[in-house]
C-alpha cells in the first residue's frame, strides 16, 4: 500500500525558514517523480514544485522560484521541500503527491497518490 | 501564466448530469495534452479522477468523463450521487510549470 506521510509543518516568523519531509513507503521510490502542492486555508490548490526520480530535474512555481528548494534522498525514501525567505502568504498547508506514471514527464500535475498534508503558518 | 478559469460553483439533483469547465490559453490546456481534474472532500487530499483530458485512473467510476474544445477542458459528472459533492480543480502542463484552476464546488441537490 502506498503511503506518504508529510511532517515538518509549524509557526515560523516572515523570512524564516524550515524543511518539510514526506516520508514513502508501498512503492519503488526512485522510480518516479514527486510533487509538492499547497492550499491556502480556504483557498484553492497551488502547484509548488517537481522532482524526478533520480533528483536530477526539478522544476518550481513563479511564487516560490529563488526560495524553495525541492530535494530527494532515494536511500530513505524520503522527498524535502526547504522553504527559506518565508512570506504571509506561503501559510498553507503543503501535500507531497507521487506521480502517476514511471516514466518522467516533467511538471504535468498528474499524481496518484497524496499525503494528508502539512500545515505552515507564516506569521509574527 | 494565470491560474486557469473554472467557475466558483456547479448543481445537479441526484441522476442528472453536470458539466465544469476550465479554461486556459494556447499555452497550456490547448496546447498539451496533459489535463488533470482532481476531486477534493472537505478536509481531505485531492484523488486524481481524470488525467490527460480523457484517461480515468483504476477505480474511477465511469459516471466522470473529460474532453477537450480549444482552450477549455471540460469534466462531466453523470448520474450524479450524494458523495460527488466536493470540490473539483483542473490542472494542466504549462511549460515549465503546472497550473490548478481556482477551483468549482459542486453540489448535489
Amino acid at each position: 500500500e502506498v503511503q506518504l506521510l508529510e511532517s515538518g509543518g509549524r509557526l515560523v516568523q516572515p523570512g524564516g525558514s524550515l524543511r518539510l519531509s514526506c516520508a514513502a513507503s508501498g512503492f519503488t521510490f526512485s522510480n518516479y517523480g514527486m510533487t509538492w502542492v499547497r492550499q491556502a486555508p480556504g483557498k484553492g490548490l497551488e502547484w509548488v514544485s517537481v522532482i524526478s526520480g533520480s533528483g536530477g530535474s526539478f522544476y518550481y512555481a513563479d511564487s516560490v522560484k529563488g526560495r524553495f528548494t525541492i530535494s530527494r534522498d532515494n536511500s530513505n525514501n524520503t522527498l524535502y521541500l526547504q522553504l527559506n525567505r518565508l512570506r504571509a502568504e506561503d501559510t498553507a498547508v503543503y501535500f507531497c503527491a507521487k506521480d502517476l506514471e514511471e516514466q518522467w514527464l516533467g511538471p504535468v500535475a498528474m499524481e496518484d497518490y497524496w499525503g494528508q498534508g502539512t500545515l505552515v503558518t507564516v506569521s509574527s | 501564466q494565470s491560474a486557469l478559469t473554472q467557475p466558483p460553483a456547479a448543481s445537479g439533483s441526484p441522476g442528472q448530469s453536470v458539466t465544469i469547465s476550465c479554461t486556459g490559453t494556447s499555452s497550456d490546456v490547448g496546447g498539451y495534452d496533459y489535463v488533470s481534474w482532481y476531486q477534493q472532500h472537505p478536509g481531505k487530499a485531492p484523488k486524481l479522477i481524470i488525467y490527460e483530458i480523457t484517461k480515468r485512473p483504476s477505480g474511477v467510476p465511469d459516471r466522470f468523463s473529460g474532453s477537450r474544445s480549444g482552450n477549455t477542458a471540460s469534466l462531466t459528472v453523470s448520474g450524479l450521487q450524494a458523495v460527488d459533492e466536493a470540490d473539483y480543480y483542473c490542472s494542466s502542463y504549462a511549460g515549465s510549470k503546472a497550473i490548478f484552476g481556482g477551483g468549482t464546488r459542486l453540489t448535489v441537490l
